[in-house]
């Protein structure tokens, strides 16, 4: 199973809402990440996770919260959105092995609407 | 700010031409990948080349990197209506990462192939 899934595909929610965005994979990779990309323009890194722990945070504003369960699971978490946070957001996943670098396997994107 | 610049931003070609794009980067790189994104989906994973190869095949797929240069092409060959999509560069640096794999993306080039 070489699959990252994401859901939902769709959502839209209004400033006030509290909602979450869930990614799975079972490739048995240990890092997974989460990225926003804006219409036109290349995927911007927002959190990465490693052994389930996160390792990497670009300065993300708190009103998207990361959470990674377990080794198959990456949710993000969002409350009080604003409208600039519209975007399709991806979801990643990779073998661990910082020395070499490897190939990321993304999903297919939730596709987020704040009104 | 993006790592890799990538030229040209849009490409349109005939069926069966070939189609090259290119990428810059600044800093230096562990490796550079490219990705092909369909319309407003999830990424998947092209190619990857180390910083100590100069040229990697895959299929119709051509790959060159001179670091001297901070750059990359990728070659696609014989193209097909199905290649249309955005290609994105994307460089890992060469600084040691405790865990996880960041990945910077370039600009992207939206690539047409007209029947």
């Amino acid at each position: 199973d070489t699959e990252v899934t994401q859901t939902p595909k769709h959502l839209v929610m209004g400033m006030t809402n509290k909602k979450s965005l869930k990614c799975e994979q079972h490739m048995g990779h240990r890092a997974m990440y989460w990225y926003k990309q804006k219409a036109k323009k290349p995927p911007e890194l927002m959190f990465v996770y490693s052994y389930e722990k996160l390792s990497i945070n670009e300065s993300v504003p708190s009103r998207f919260s990361p959470e990674c369960p377990n080794s198959s699971l990456l949710n993000l978490h969002l409350h009080a959105l604003q409208p600039e946070d519209s975007a399709l957001y991806l979801c990643a996943s990779s073998q661990e092995s910082a020395a070499s670098g490897d190939e990321q396997y993304f999903g297919p994107g939730t596709r987020l609407t704040v009104t | 700010s993006q790592q890799g610049e990538e030229d040209p931003q849009a490409l349109s070609i005939q069926e069966g031409e070939n189609a090259t794009m290119n990428c810059s980067y600044k800093t230096s790189i562990n490796n550079l990948q490219w990705y092909r994104q369909n319309s407003g989906r999830g990424l998947v994973h092209l190619i990857l080349i180390r910083s100590n190869e100069r040229e990697k095949h895959s299929g119709r797929l051509r790959v060159t990197l001179d670091t001297s240069k901070k750059s990359s092409s990728l070659l696609i060959t014989a193209s097909r209506a199905a290649d249309t999509a955005s290609y994105f560069c994307a460089t890992r640096s060469d600084f040691f990462q405790s865990s996880g794999d960041k990945l910077t993306f370039g600009t992207g080039t939206r690539l047409a192939v007209r029947p």
